[in-house]
């Protein structure tokens, strides 16, 4: 099955800067999920996002996390406020087509900040 | 709670050899089991899953059994490439929620 698509592949900010990223399924899906990994560390769990709603999220995803679809295609994760300690891969994923439990993951997004 | 360790690497190989990458996971309940790759420079690309206990889980000739008496998920191929050379990734996934749980990833290494 094809995946997601991510963008931008790398994106640089200033600390306390606001970033969006943004996934593009290929197809209309409902279920989405964000994940990270920083540099040298596992992959975590961020969120959730079922039928244009958030249905689970970590501890990570704190009030400066926001997802949205605005458009009902795009799936963007927004950082309000970005900190040192938010560097690292974002990955997006969606869930099976017509039911089952696997997520097929983007490419990711390298979020630097400096 | 819930957890996947891994064994650690990098693990390098020769072309054709045996491959083992191990999993082990601890889970209150039965969880799903999943392996994923990523290729230098690429995202997560699931391999293979499984789950339930005694499931293999196969693809591109690896194969994982799911060990519910072990609580393993081994990463097994019986003659690997250069083209396998990428870090591997163990993960579960309980029946309850949607959160992958990942192991650390273990880097393969094949030498020609």
């Amino acid at each position: 099955e094809p995946e997601v698509t991510q963008t931008p592949s790398h994106q640089v900010t200033q600390m306390g800067q606001e970033v969006i990223l943004r996934c593009v399924p290929i197809s209309n899906h409902l279920y989405f999920y964000w994940y990270r990994q920083i540099l040298g560390q596992k992959v975590e769990f961020l969120v959730s996002f079922y039928n244009n709603e958030i249905s689970e999220k970590s501890e990570i995803f704190d009030d400066q996390f926001s997802v949205e679809r605005p458009d009902g295609s795009n799936f963007t994760l927004k950082i309000r406020s970005t900190k040192l300690e938010d560097s690292a891969m974002y990955f997006c994923a969606r869930g099976k087509t017509g039911g089952g439990n696997e997520q097929y993951f983007g490419p990711g997004t390298r979020l630097t900040v400096t | 709670g819930n957890s996947v360790t891994q064994m650690e690497g990098p693990v390098t190989l020769s072309e054709e050899a045996f491959l083992t990458i191990n999993c082990t996971y601890t889970a209150t309940g039965y969880p799903s089991l999943f392996w994923y790759v990523q290729y230098p420079g690429e995202g997560l690309q699931l391999l293979l899953k499984a789950t339930k206990a005694d499931d293999k889980g196969s693809n591109k000739g690896f194969e994982a059994t799911y060990r519910k008496e072990t609580t393993s998920f081994h990463l097994e191929k019986g003659s690997v490439q250069v083209s396998d050379s990428a870090v591997y990734f163990c993960a579960l996934l309980m029946d309850s929620n949607y959160q992958l749980i990942w192991g650390a990833g273990t880097k393969l290494i094949i030498k020609p």
